[in-house]
């Protein structure tokens, strides 16, 4: 079955220990990004991905960090997570096409809470 | 810089009713890509249609519908005798040449019985 998994699922940590959420996807995609969904604030993109060893910062970049060592997989990684980074993270993935044309195939989520 | 307008916050309407989403963009690119995704109370993201900007016809797929219109920068989509299943928060999207993804901030659409 084609998808995106993404893991955990559900994930609760302190102020400054780190901590990567794994991303990992089936469909030979080129394209991968994350994001993260805030109420009232939507969808905003933190890193994205057009191929192996290449990323590109989204809108909100600051505190992340991302890898893309193998085209299946694209970890977020939070070197030291803080409050304001509570949120529910979503990973996808895209055929890429090039000039803007993304169809994204989303994760389910993660909810990670940094207390 | 690119921009995604979603003015509707929330909006309910009876089932059986039509309701149409307004999505206004912005951008200086004469290539780009406008989506529409639908999140349910599950929570998944699925995407439901992508318009490049040079093909302004509008689409209909069953009970859903999609007005691009590049006069005015706008992306609108309209539900037509609309079900309770329909209930959800609609995002609308827009992707230029450089790849990055700016999402609006929702609509959150209550089908009521």
């Amino acid at each position: 079955e084609a998808q995106v998994t993404q893991n955990p699922r559900y994930l609760i940590t302190v102020t400054g220990k780190k901590l990567t959420v794994t991303c990992s996807q089936n469909m030979n995609h080129e394209y991968m990004s994350w994001y993260r969904q805030d109420p009232g604030l939507g969808l905003r993109q933190i890193y994205y991905s057009m191929n192996v060893e290449v990323t590109d910062k989204g809108d909100v970049p600051e505190g992340y960090k991302v890898s893309r060592k193998e085209k299946r997989n694209f970890p977020l990684i939070l070197e030291s997570p803080s409050p304001n980074q509570t949120s529910l993270y979503f990973c996808a993935s895209s055929e890429y096409q090039g000039m803007g044309d993304e169809k994204l195939f989303f994760g389910s989520g993660t909810q990670l809470s940094v207390l | 810089a690119q921009k995604v307008t979603q003015a509707q916050t929330e909006i309910s309407v009876v089932e059986k009713e039509d309701v149409t989403l307004d999505c206004v963009y912005e951008t200086r690119d004469t290539t780009y890509y406008l989506f529409w995704y639908k999140q349910p109370p599950s929570g998944e993201l699925v995407f439901l249609i992508r318009r490049n900007s040079f093909d302004e016809q509008n689409e209909i797929s069953g009970r859903y519908s999609w007005n691009f219109q590049k006069s005015t920068s706008s992306f609108n989509f309209t539900i037509t005798a609309s079900q309770v299943v329909d209930s959800a928060v609609y995002f609308c999207a827009l992707s230029e040449a450089d790849d990055k993804i700016i999402f609006g901030k929702g609509t959150r659409l209550h089908i009521l019985p």
